[in-house]
This record gives structure tokens, sequence and C-alpha cells, in this order.
């Protein structure tokens, strides 16, 4: 079974540039959620997408968004990107049913980005 | 507010010897609790969750809502438990989909 897969590995951007980050869920997984991760911060919520609705969204500026498709890939797009977005951003997949469950998250491997 | 509040940065044990990672939690609901783990290069992976109240890798972790903390334990230390270790929260009900972390603990363990 594949894990999520998230593209690409690695960006180096230039302040201002924007980027899109891609996300495949694993197969049957509905709820993608991204993460953004650094030193500093930690692992901090940026939104989640749910059936191509986005159900929740984290305290980051929008500069930060994001869709899901139908095939539930997701990817989330940077506007006027700072030297500040630099981190590692994590995608996450879960059944998420609405019975109140909560069968977990797999992440990905991630996208490192930089910005110059 | 939810937060999770992971008290060590930094956790230090020799193979053999018991380890407990601590993770405390404020919400006023009825939360989930997760533990996660990062070895060196790898990506982030679950590693326990409350409900269902297994053992992985050795590690055991009891919620105890009296004193909201969901502490991660080991009686015995391996070498290989080595990484960063974050201790998860998820909100039931409307905030379905988000989990809030701690700032993660790294464990060494030494041979």
């Amino acid at each position: 079974k594949a894990g999520v897969t998230q593209t690409p590995r690695y960006l180096i951007k230039t302040r201002g540039q924007q980027v899109t980050l891609s996300c495949s869920p694993i197969s049957g997984h509905r709820s993608v959620s991204w993460y953004q991760q650094t030193p500093g911060q930690g692992l901090q919520f940026l939104f989640e997408y749910f059936s191509e609705t986005q159900r929740n969204k984290g305290n980051f500026p929008g500069r930060f968004s994001g869709r899901q498709f139908s095939n539930s890939r997701s990817e989330m797009n940077v506007s006027t990107l700072e030297l500040g977005d630099s981190a590692l951003y994590l995608c996450a997949s879960s059944l998420a049913v609405f019975d109140g469950t909560d069968y977990g998250y797999t992440f990905g491997s991630g996208t490192r980005l930089t910005v110059v | 507010a939810q937060r999770v509040t992971q008290p060590e940065k930094l956790l230090s044990v020799f193979k053999g010897a018991p380890v407990e990672l601590k993770c405390n939690y404020s919400y006023s609901g009825s939360p989930e609790l997760f533990w996660y783990v990062q070895y060196s290069r790898q990506r982030l992976q679950l590693l326990l969750r409350h409900i269902s109240r297994e053992s992985i890798k050795g590690f055991t972790a009891d919620l105890n809502k009296g004193e909201t903390s969901f502490h991660l334990k080991k009686p015995f230390a391996q070498e290989e438990d080595s990484a960063m270790y974050y201790c998860a929260l998820n909100p039931r009900g409307s905030t379905l989909g988000r989990l809030y972390f701690g700032r993660g603990t790294q464990l060494t363990v030494w041979p």
C-alpha cells in the first residue's frame, strides 16, 4: 500500500516568488492536512481538507492557501515568499470518518522549502 | 484553548534504563492523544494512540484525565529508540482533522 507522497522533496526559491507543493494521500483517505515544521516553532497546523472543502485553518497569513481535488490529492500554495517561510512542509492523510473516531494520520516525508 | 506541553526538550538515558517522556495537555473536552516518533532522516510516524491502549516497540502510554497527562514509558530503553518524540492532541467534534503538537523531546539512548 503506497504511503503519502509529497513532491517535490526539495525546493529553493527566492523571496517574492510563489511555490506550489503537492500531496497524494493514501488511497481511500479523504482528509489531507498540512503542517509547517521549523526548529523554532515546531509543528504548526496550516489547514485541513476533506472532500475538496477546507474544514480547518491554522493561524497563517493569507499568502498560504490550499486546495483538494476530487481524487483527494491536495496542493498548497505560498505566494510572495519570505525568508521565514523556509521550512519542512508536511502533509498527512487520514480516513477521518464522521463518527468522531480518529484513525490517526499518516505523514509524508515532506517538502523542504528554502527561501533565499 | 488546546495546548500540548512536553517539558523536556532533551532526554538522555543509558541502554537498559527505564525511560519516561512527559506530555501534559490542556483541553476542556474529551481529547484523543497520540505519540508520534521521528527517527533520523525518516518521516513522522504514529507510535501510539491512547484509544487503542496498545504497546508498540515496548512503549506504553496511559491517559490520566485527572492530571491531564499522557506520558510515554518504556521499561528498558534500546539504542534504536533514539529519536524525536512528539505528543499530539486531536480535539473531537468540530475541530476534527487537526492535530496540536507539543514541541517534541529528543531522546538519546547511550550504549
